[in-house]
Order: structure tokens, then sequence, then C-alpha cells
């Protein structure tokens, strides 16, 4: 079984400021890990993922992650967001076997204040 | 856009009737999943599938059930619909490599 825990349910944050969003999962098995944006009434749109190697993942719009096995985490960063940032962005975990099913946090909402 | 799709996107319907929710790809994708996107929830995954006329049950798969008579669809249907069912229904596919999920645009079900 695997759980992911998004540790702030709304992150208010003002325009060219940087932001940081937090995810920890756990896991039995080796994993994928992803990010993924949904702006208003939209559907869901991947950012970035890690599947192996460099712990470091950059993704769109400026967007980077960094995976940290010992902590268990994957907190995605941006240095200086801008208005249209405003979403809602999910952490989510899978197996790495073909079929496994992704697992997501309940989500963080990211308001950008002009 | 990757090839996938749900229909209908909207829909109103009353408490007791049976709901069929719709989800096509077009990428020949062997593994399906419907989930439920509701406020501080995340998505939940109802049920999914391996392939034709393989399914199985996900963490909230109560009064829903699944069909997938063939590669590209993959049916949700809400037996009885409940005031509780009221949500967004994502339906996503991923390839065999497991390695990125593509998501359709969702269906927001009201249920009065």
């Amino acid at each position: 079984a695997q759980s992911v825990t998004q540790l702030d349910s709304q992150v208010p944050v003002f325009e060219e400021a940087p932001v940081e969003l937090r995810c920890n999962y756990s896991s039995s098995v080796s994993v994928y890990l992803f990010w993924y944006v949904q702006y208003p009434n939209q559907g869901l749109q991947l950012l970035l993922k890690y599947l192996s190697g460099s712990t470091l993942v950059k993704g769109i719009n400026g967007f980077e992650a960094e995976f940290n096995k010992s902590q268990t985490s994957f907190h995605l960063r941006k240095p200086s967001v801008h208005i249209s940032d405003t979403a809602e962005y999910f952490c989510a975990v899978s197996g790495t076997a073909a079929g496994n099913k992704l697992t997501f946090g309940g989500g963080t909402r990211v308001l950008v204040k002009p | 856009d990757a090839g996938i799709t749900q229909s209908p996107r909207h829909k109103v319907t009353e408490t007791g009737t049976p709901v069929t929710l719709r989800c096509h790809q077009t990428e020949n994708h062997r593994y399906m999943y419907w989930y439920r996107q509701d406020p501080g929830h995340g998505l939940r995954l109802i049920h999914y599938s391996y392939g034709v006329k393989d399914t199985d049950k996900g963490e909230v798969s109560d009064g829903y059930s699944v069909s997938r008579s063939k590669t590209e669809d993959f049916l949700l249907t809400l037996e009885s619909a409940t005031s509780s069912q009221t949500s967004v229904y994502f339906c996503a596919m991923t390839d065999r490599l497991n390695t990125e999920a593509f998501f359709g645009q969702g269906t927001r079900l009201t249920v009065v």
C-alpha cells in the first residue's frame, strides 16, 4: 500500500516570490513520483516526474522538484511565481511495475497575489 | 493532447437513477482508471482495468461498477445515484511502462 501527504492545503504567495509545496509519501516498493497541476475548471496536466537518476527534476513552467529517498519527500519549488500559477497542485506516487495505480495527495491550492 | 475523452462533460441526475459515464481512448493503452475528485481528498481511485473484461476495485468502489468490453472504452456506472456521488470524475490511462498517466477532461456529476 502507498499513501501521499501534502502538508499544506492552501498556500498564498505574492507574485515574483518563491514557493515550495511539500509532499511526503510512504510505500513498501520502489516508486515513481509525479506532480500534476489543475487550473480552474480544467483537467490534470503533468508538471514533472521522477522515474530514476538525478534526484532534482525539472518540469514545465519553471517548476522543479527534489526526490529525497531518506525523507520520503518530493517537494515542488518555483523561484518566482506568476499570477498564472494560481492553481491546485497534486503530488502522486505509483509503483514501478506495469499497471501500478497512482495514489494522490489531497492537493495544495496556490493563490498568487499581485 | 493524449487521446482520451470523457462523455458527458456535465450531467445532472436525480437520486436513485442509474448513470453511466464513458471514457474513450485512441492510444491502445492497456490500463485505464476511474477517479473521483472531491475537495480535500485529491483524486481517489474508484475502479481500474488491466485489459478487456479485466477490472478491479479501488479504494472507493461502493455504489459503482465498471465494464470494459473493448480496449478503447471504459464505462463507469452508478447503479442508483446518491447525493454523496456528486463529484468530478476523471478517467485516466497508462501505458505498460507506467511512467505517465494521461487524464480526460473530467465529468462534473450533480445528483439532486
